[in-house]
C-alpha cells in the first residue's frame, strides 16, 4: 500500500502570510497513463472534505487562486500564497494512482497565530 | 447540481449490523464509480470501499473485508454500504464520495457501543 506522509502536522500561520504543506509518498504516483493522481482536500470542523486540487496541480472551480499544488514523483506540496481566516481547518493529501486501497495523508491542521 | 444525500447510521451494539445509503442526483449515476470513506472521532480520513459504475467490481480496505458489503442500485441512483460484525473501532462518520472525489455526502455517524 502507498503511504503518504504529511508535514508539518500542525501549522500556525499569521494572516496574510504564505503556508506550505508537504506530502511525501512511499512510491512514485505517476500513473502508467502519465497522470499523477494526487488530490488535496480541505476539511472544516463538522463538514465534509472539499477537494481543492486534483491531478497534482489542477485547481477546482471556485477555489481561490491563492491555492496551488506542485511536485512530482514522490514529493508534493500544497501552497497557500496568503493565508486568510477561512483557510483554517485540516488539509489532506490523497492518492488514487495505486489502488486499492486509496490512501490519505494523516492531515495537517492549519490555524491562525 | 450534484448532490449526495446520506441516510442510515446510528447506535448499534458490537457484533450488530447497519445499512448506510447515499442517494445521488444531478449526474448520470451509473457512469461513475463510487466510494465510502470514514473518519473516526478526532482522526483522519480512511478509505473503506469502492464500486464500479456497473456494480460489477467491488473493493475493500483490509480493515473491513469480509464484514462490509458495498452495492448500488442504478435504477434508484443509490449507493449502499452494509456493515456487519461491527466493532468499537468501526465508530466513525461515514462519507460517500464519487470517483472524481469532487462530490461528497454530508456524512453519517455510526456508533458501535454496548
Amino acid at each position: 500500500d502507498v503511504v503518504l506522509t504529511q508535514s508539518p502536522l500542525s501549522l500556525p500561520v499569521t494572516l496574510g502570510q504564505p503556508a506550505s504543506i508537504s506530502c511525501r509518498s512511499s512510491q512514485s504516483l505517476v500513473h502508467s497513463d502519465g497522470n499523477t493522481y494526487l488530490n488535496w482536500f480541505h476539511q472544516r470542523p463538522g463538514q465534509s472534505p472539499r477537494r481543492l486540487i486534483y491531478k497534482l496541480s489542477k485547481r477546482d472551480s471556485g477555489v481561490p487562486d491563492r491555492f496551488s499544488g506542485s511536485g512530482s514523483g514522490t514529493d508534493f506540496t500544497l501552497t497557500i500564497s496568503r493565508v486568510e481566516a477561512e483557510d483554517v481547518g485540516v488539509y489532506y493529501c490523497m492518492q488514487a494512482t495505486h489502488w486499492p486501497p486509496i490512501t490519505f495523508g494523516q492531515g495537517t491542521r492549519l490555524d491562525i497565530k | 447540481e450534484v448532490q449526495l444525500v446520506q441516510s442510515g447510521g446510528g447506535l448499534v451494539q458490537p457484533g450488530g449490523s447497519l445499512r448506510l445509503s447515499c442517494a445521488a442526483s444531478g449526474f448520470t449515476f451509473s457512469d461513475y464509480a463510487m466510494n465510502w470513506v470514514r473518519q473516526a472521532p478526532g482522526k483522519g480520513l480512511e478509505w473503506v470501499s469502492g464500486i464500479t459504475g456497473s456494480g460489477g467490481s467491488t473493493y475493500y480496505a483490509d480493515s473491513v473485508k469480509g464484514r462490509f458489503i458495498i452495492s448500488r442500485d442504478n435504477s434508484k441512483n443509490t449507493l449502499f454500504l452494509q456493515l456487519s460484525s461491527l466493532r468499537a473501532e468501526d465508530t466513525a462518520v461515514y462519507y460517500c464520495a464519487d470517483s472524481s472525489w469532487h462530490s461528497w455526502g454530508q456524512g453519517t455517524l455510526v456508533t458501535v457501543s454496548s
